[in-house]
Formats: structure tokens, sequence, C-alpha cells
């Protein structure tokens, strides 16, 4: 079975400093992973994805991801926050069995000025 | 491309009605998936169907179901409302392969009183 846990429901940050949102996920399988965002009455977008290539991954509007296997984890990284940047982030992991994409609860990302 | 579209965006619904909603994935795409999200609950997966056929199910009761047409587009149903199917109910497309990256529709609001 596979699930997703991120720690946090919400992180607050000032604009210019470092956001760092954690997901730690469990997989029978290598897996996929995924960080998606949602802005205000909006569906997900895709940040980036983790596909077994390299384990540093790059996104758009400058987040990026390391996969560490040895601690189960996915954490989301930006060195410095704006404040377009608030929305909420969700963690997801697929494969193994069946055809699903399990998400995490979701993060909500607060930038003070 | 254009993306994926669902219709309508709000709706509003009184307890016992019954509901249908619509998802036009992108062209290409043969895999729709369907989600609830609620603040209490986040996102939630209902089902997915690829090449008309239910290829995995969420743990919700057998008033929620859905379908797909040949060409991709799907609806989902849902009878006798309840107070609690007041949500945003998102639908996501993607490649036929399991593991794929998803591609949100902006949701459909629907509210029951």
């Amino acid at each position: 079975a596979q699930s997703v846990t991120q720690l946090g429901s919400h992180v607050s940050v000032s604009e210019g400093a470092l956001v760092l949102l954690r997901c730690n996920y469990s997989s029978s399988v290598p897996p996929y992973l995924f960080w998606y965002v949602q802005y205000p009455n909006q569906g997900l977008q895709l940040l980036l994805k983790y596909t077994s290539a390299a384990t540093l991954v790059k996104g758009i509007n400058g987040f990026e991801a390391e996969f560490k296997k040895s601690e189960t984890s996915f954490h989301l990284t930006k060195p410095s926050a704006h404040m377009s940047d608030a929305a909420e982030y969700f963690c997801a992991v697929s494969g193994g069995g069946g055809f699903k994409t399990i998400f995490g609860a979701g993060t909500r990302l607060f930038v003070k000025a | 491309k254009a993306g994926v579209t669902q219709t309508p965006r709000y709706l509003i619904k009184t307890r016992g009605q019954q509901v249908t909603l619509s998802c036009s994935p992108i062209s290409g795409h043969r895999s729709v998936s369907w989600y609830q999200q609620t603040p209490g609950q986040g996102l939630q997966f209902l089902f997915e169907y690829f090449s008309e056929t239910q290829r995995n199910k969420g743990n919700f009761p057998g008033r929620f179901s859905g379908r797909q047409f040949s060409n991709s587009r799907s609806e989902m149903n849902v009878s006798t409302l309840e107070l609690g199917d007041s949500a945003l109910y998102l639908c996501a497309s993607s490649p036929d392969r399991g593991r794929d990256e998803q591609f949100f529709g902006p949701g459909t609001r629907l509210t029951v009183l």
C-alpha cells in the first residue's frame, strides 16, 4: 500500500525567506512522486515530478525537491519566497498495484510581507 | 492543446436531488480520474476510468457513480444528495500510463442545501 504524509497543515514564511514543505511517503515499489500547487478556486497544477532519474528535481516557479530513499522523503524547497507563492501544496505518490495516485492532506503556505 | 474542462463550474442543489457533472479531458488522454475536495477531508479519490472501463474506485458509497464515453469524456453522478456532499469536485486526465502526472480541471463547486 502507498501513503503520503505532509508535515504541517499550515506553514508561514516571510517574503524572501526559505520555503520548506515536508513530505514523507510509503511505497512497496519504486515510487513516482509529485508536488502539485492549488491556487484559490482553481484545480491543481503540477510543480514537479520524480520518476527515478535525478534525485534532485527542479520544477516551475523556482521550486525544487530532493528524493531521499533512505529517509522516504520528498521535501519541497524554494530559496526565496514570493507573495505569489501563497497557495496550497500537495505531495502525491503513484505506482504499485492499481492506477491510483495518492495525495497528501496538503500544506497551506502563507507568505508575509 | 486545450486543458481539462469541467461543467458546470458552480451548482446548487437541495437534499435528495441528483446531480451530473461533466469532464472533458485533454485531447489524447484516455485516463480520467475524479476527486472530491473538502476542507475537512482534503482530496479524496472517487474513481478512475480508462477506455470506458472503471479501473479503480475509492471508498465512497454507491450513490457516487461515473462513466466514460468513447471520446474519453467522463461524467459523474451523485444520487440522493446529502449536505455532506457539498464539495469541490475535481476531474483530472492523463495519458494511458498509470503513473503519469495528472492534469486537473478547475473543478465544479457543488453546494447542497
